[in-house]
């Protein structure tokens, strides 16, 4: 199974802030049809998850866009520009290249 | 609008079979695949299996033996049945659409005698 590593487990930041998660994967993400199925996922506090971005870096349907995703192969990452207070709670990332599909352990994003 | 909503038992007993409906609507189950996700305490998100439009299933082998996604179109529901419980399996079971871009609210299943 591929194996999916976030860091930081946990992020404090002020309002206004912007901040970065990483999302390694132990295999890369590559899929047969050329396209990179790795998401980012956040679960607001007592919600469920909601995607954010697909793709990489493609932004989901409503989604602010202070919210960027980059990377390929074997190594991402989430970009929040500017937080706001609607972007607390935990933030995972997904990859939808290989079955099992597998999730990242989450990184919890608080406030200062 | 896109709606998904899972309906479960809420208490299980261990050994004994569970078995969850998401009910959809929106958009019809012949045209996306369906995925079923869960949160537990133990091992946070999971991914479960997911069927296809066309009907065909595929599963987290973690599960394969005791998981069974299933279907009725007409009725725009999408089944999971899983037996065999344990505590472990207590947490929230979720139902999403695609590529993860909808989901449902969840339904809580504790695992307890």
């Amino acid at each position: 199974d591929v194996v999916m590593t976030q860091t930081p487990p946990s992020l404090s930041v002020a309002i206004g802030q912007s901040v970065s998660i990483s999302c390694k994967s132990s295999q890369s993400l590559v899929h047969s049809d050329g396209k990179t199925y790795l998401n980012w996922l956040l679960q607001n506090p007592g919600q469920s998850p909601k995607r954010l971005i697909y793709q990489v870096s493609n932004l989901g349907s409503g989604v602010p866009d202070r919210f960027s995703g980059t990377g390929s192969e074997k190594d991402f990452t989430l970009k929040i520009s500017r937080v706001e207070a609607e972007d607390l709670g935990v933030y995972h990332c997904v990859q939808a290249t290989h079955v099992p599909y597998t999730f990242g352990a989450g990184t919890k994003l608080e406030l200062k | 609008q896109v709606q998904l909503k899972e309906t479960g038992p809420g208490l299980v007993q261990p050994t004994q079979t569970l078995s969850i409906t998401c009910t959809v609507s929106g958009f019809s189950l012949t045209s996306y695949y369906m995925q079923w996700v869960r949160q537990t305490p133990g091992k946070g998100l999971e991914w479960m299996g997911f069927i296809r439009s066309g009907g065909s299933t595929e599963y987290n082998s973690e599960f394969k033996s005791r998981l069974s996604i299933s279907r009725d179109t007409s009725k725009n529901q999408v089944f999971l049945k899983m037996n065999s419980l344990k505590t472990e399996d207590t947490g929230v079971y979720y139902c999403a659409r695609g590529a993860f871009a909808y989901w449902g609210q969840g339904t809580l299943v504790t695992v307890s005698s």
